[in-house]
């Protein structure tokens, strides 16, 4: 198994940048993908291969890799994007998700 | 439009059995792997087990191997879970999704373990 490392929260203002990051060995071989998961909703998909969009996803959403960490970015957040956040690899078909983000906007 | 629709949680007590399902539509099952993660309560998301497009592949988080069974019948479009030696810890939102790096997810079902 592996581990990857998020912070537990995350807090920024309205119209601010948000960056979450998720660091683990595995990712310096192998891509991460970021999901969204709002109160007694399922989680859904807002990036992939490290920095890939979803159809659907807005354009403020945005991923970048370097070495053994991954990040998130939100560009000028908004008040819907309030939700927990997980960065997820898989290698040799295991999987794992970070700990969460609880991301803050106001 | 993709869709995966779990059933079969409920209340079991420590000790005991529970099969959940997942039946898929709006896309080709057979195709694809598929994955179960699951929520406790308050808790973030974590991986269960995964399994091949034919099958002859599974893949199991530690703690429930010897226990969990992942299952797949593409005739039926359908996942399942058996989950035996039911525990506190193993309460929890099952979800299903599609592929071993989950892109498509269902809405849950809930497994409650209590006496």
């Amino acid at each position: 198994s592996y581990e990857l490392t998020q912070p537990s929260s995350v807090s920024v203002s309205p119209g601010q940048t948000a960056r979450i990051t998720c660091s683990g060995d595995v990712l310096a071989k192998k891509y991460a993908r970021w999901f969204q998961q709002k109160p007694g909703q399922a989680p859904v998909l807002v990036i992939f291969k490290d920095s890939e969009r979803p159809s659907g996803i807005p354009e403020r959403f945005s991923g970048s890799s370097s070495g053994t960490t991954v990040t998130l970015t939100i560009s000028g957040a908004q008040v819907e994007d309030e939700a927990d956040y997980y960065c997820y690899c898989a290698a040799d078909n295991i999987g794992a998700f970070g700990g969460g983000t609880e991301l803050t906007v106001l | 439009e993709v869709q995966l629709v779990e059933s079969g949680g409920g209340l079991v007590q420590p000790g005991g059995s529970l099969r959940l399902s997942c039946a898929v539509s709006g896309f080709t099952f057979s195709n694809y792997w598929m994955t179960w993660v699951r929520q406790a309560p308050g808790k973030g998301l974590e991986w269960v087990a995964n399994i091949k497009q034919d099958g002859s592949e599974k893949y199991y988080l530690d703690s429930v191997k010897g226990r969990f069974t992942i299952s797949r019948d593409n005739a039926k479009n359908s996942l399942y879970l058996q989950m035996s030696g039911l525990r506190a810890e193993d309460a929890a939102i099952y979800y299903c999704a599609r592929q071993v790096a989950p892109d498509f997810w269902g809405q849950g079902t809930l497994v409650t373990v209590s006496s």
